[in-house]
């Protein structure tokens, strides 16, 4: 069946320093989401990724979708304390309806 | 606008009884779907549902869950008999169509006792 696998499954940075985790899929995605999940928390919603080479960016945040449409990422820039929490990607693939989660990313950030 | 609706938020049972955990889905959405998550772990995924109908059940076990979503009133995730492997957060999403934005709820803490 399709899997999404992230890596690193953890990360520590200290303050300042960036951040990347990458998501890649079995089989090709009709689109790729990302969310948030501080602990305790529930998933929220970052953005959603649709074509090809896609980019997009959120203040510190870059979200990239690769030409294959079979990989993403997501880039933060000096992070801060406030971006700690475990980052997932959702893949659909086509002819499907169900989001695959990726198994998460954890970050924590040492101030 | 309210949001993703779950509840109880926190919810213990004894082994062997059951479990009834409620998702009102946004506004304008008839999409539901439902994730289970362990501890330290990711999101699995257990049912897609639209309204009257189960489109995707191939993450339920097949003992003991069920789900469904009425025409009127909330989707409920149900599990007969609990086990303490049962216990877990149980997150519910919806979105307007397929493919579109998944709104989270906050989640049903499952502890079984």
């Amino acid at each position: 069946g399709q899997q999404v696998m992230q890596i690193p499954q953890y990360q520590h940075v200290q303050e300042g320093e960036d951040f990347t985790t990458y998501c890649n899929s079995s089989t090709t995605l009709s689109n790729i989401q990302w969310y948030k999940q501080r602990p305790g928390g529930h998933p929220v919603f970052l953005i959603q990724l649709v074509k090809s080479g896609e980019v997009k960016k959120q203040k510190r945040l870059t979200f990239q979708f690769g030409e294959a449409k079979k990989n993403s990422s997501l880039h933060i820039t000096a992070t801060q304390t406030t971006d700690v929490g475990t980052y997932f990607c959702a893949g659909v693939t086509s002819g499907t309806y169900k989001y695959i989660f990726g198994t998460g990313t954890r970050l924590k950030v040492l101030a | 606008n309210a949001g993703v609706m779950q509840n109880p938020r926190h919810l213990v049972r004894r082994r062997g009884q059951e479990a009834r955990l409620r998702c009102s889905p946004m506004k304008g959405h008839s999409h539901v779907y439902w994730y289970r998550q362990l501890p330290e772990e990711g999101l699995k995924f257990m049912v897609y549902l639209q309204k009257e109908n189960i489109i995707d059940e191939s993450g339920m076990p097949k003992e003991r869950f069920s789900a469904e979503f009425p025409k009127e009133g909330p989707s409920i995730l149900r599990i007969q008999q609990v086990v303490r492997g049962d216990s877990a957060a149980y997150f519910c999403a919806s979105s307007p169509g397929t493919r579109t934005v998944a709104f989270f709820g906050q989640g049903t803490r499952l502890t079984v006792v």
